[in-house]
Parts: structure tokens; sequence; C-alpha cells
């Protein structure tokens, strides 16, 4: 079975750091670009930041750039996401989502998503 | 990276067909056929129902339909069932080599 475990996830006071993990199994992990995405309670989808298949390259919505890191570990089957400088409005949900389809160099679509895991930054 | 425009409540009766917008700019939805929708239903994870402007994922039923008309994607849902109920949200590629999401859309069968 394709399936996506997030973990890590809890309550931190603001300024604080956190370090999710995606633990990826049923699929060849290696050869899938990976996207980290969050949702505020009761709010909509934000998109955070995405990685290549080998970890070359990166990129971050601006609402995390410069506190936020995307990683893999490719021998372990797992993407994270270090978080510092933690905002009370960083408070949300966090996903890691499978990239189900290239072509040309780029790659779109989340086909895969994990359950969650709730980040809350209170004080 | 401002959020692509979504109506907030869609809704129609049972065999209705109904038609999501998602309003964008030529730095994303406009750029690149790169428009994806996602159904999330109440403490679930979103799913995957279009991508590409109008590809459907194996399983996804063809009564969900894509199309882009310049800064502007859209999602039709024919023959409106019970379980389509949900919130959907379209996504693009950016110019600056990012996603941004939609704001979303709740869709209530009547």
């Amino acid at each position: 079975e394709v399936q996506l475990v997030e973990s890590g996830g809890g309550l931190v006071q603001p300024g604080g750091s956190l370090r999710l993990s995606c633990v990826a199994s049923g699929f060849s992990f290696s050869r899938y670009w990976m996207h980290w995405v969050r949702q505020a309670p009761g709010k909509g989808l934000g998109w955070v930041s995405r990685i290549n298949n080998d970890g070359s390259w990166t990129t971050y919505a601006d609402t995390v750039k410069g506190r936020f890191t995307i990683s893999r570990d490719n021998a372990k089957n797992t993407l994270y996401l270090q978080m510092n400088s933690l905002r009370v409005e960083d408070t949300a949900v966090y996903y890691c989502a499978r990239v189900g389809y290239c072509s040309g160099g780029s790659c779109r679509g989340m086909d895969v998503w994990g359950q969650g895991t709730t980040v809350t930054v209170s004080s | 990276q401002s959020a692509l425009t979504q109506p907030a409540s869609v809704s129609g009766s049972p065999g209705q067909s109904i038609t999501i917008s998602c309003t964008g700019t030529s730095s994303d939805v406009g750029a690149y056929n790169y428009v994806s929708w996602y159904q999330q239903h109440p403490g679930k994870a979103p799913k995957l129902m279009i991508y590409d402007v109008n590809n459907r994922p194996s399983g996804v039923s063809n009564r969900f339909s894509g199309s882009k008309s310049g800064n502007t994607a859209s999602l039709t849902i024919s023959g409106l069932q019970a379980e389509d109920e949900a919130d959907y949200y379209c996504s693009s590629y950016t110019s600056s080599s990012t996603e941004v999401f939609g704001t979303g859309t709740k869709v209530t069968v009547l």
C-alpha cells in the first residue's frame, strides 16, 4: 500500500523549533518530488515547500523562507521539515504529499497525502 | 504570492452540474497548464481530482472535468452526488517556481 506517515508535531512556544518527518512506504521514494502543505484551523490549504527527487532543488513560500528547511533522506525513505523561529501563525496541520506526474522537467499534481501532523505554536 | 480566488460556496441539486472557478494571474494560472484540483472532506486529507488543467488521475470519476481560459481555471462536477459535498481547492505552479492554492470552495448538495 502506498502510504505517507507524518510525525513530529506538537506544542511549541513562539521562537521555538520543531522537525517534522514523513516516512514513505509502498513506492520508490527516491523517484518522486515531495511537498509540505499546511492548513491552519478552519482555514484553507497553504503551500509550504517543495523538494525534487534527489534533494538538489528546493523552493519555499515567502512566509516560511529563511525559517523552514525541507530535506530528504532517500536511504531512509523519509522527508523532513525543519521549522525554526516558529510563530503563532505557523499553527496548522502539516501534510506531506507526493508529486505524481512529471514531464518536461517539472512535476505536478499531489497524488498521495499523509494524514497530517498538528503543530501548535503558543505561549 | 497571493492565493488564487475561488467562490466561497457553490451549491446544486443531485444530478445537476456545477462549476467552480479559480482566478489567478499571468504569473500562475495564465502562465502554465499546471493547474490541479483537490477535494477535501471534513477531517480528511485532500485528494487529487484533476492535474495539468484537465487530466484525471486513475480512479477519479469522469464526472469531474477541468478547463482553463486565460487566467481562470474551472472545475465542473456533472451529475452531482451527495458524496461530492466537500471543500475544493485549486492550485497552480507559479513563475517563481512555487505553488499557490486557491481560497477554497465549499460545495453543498441540496
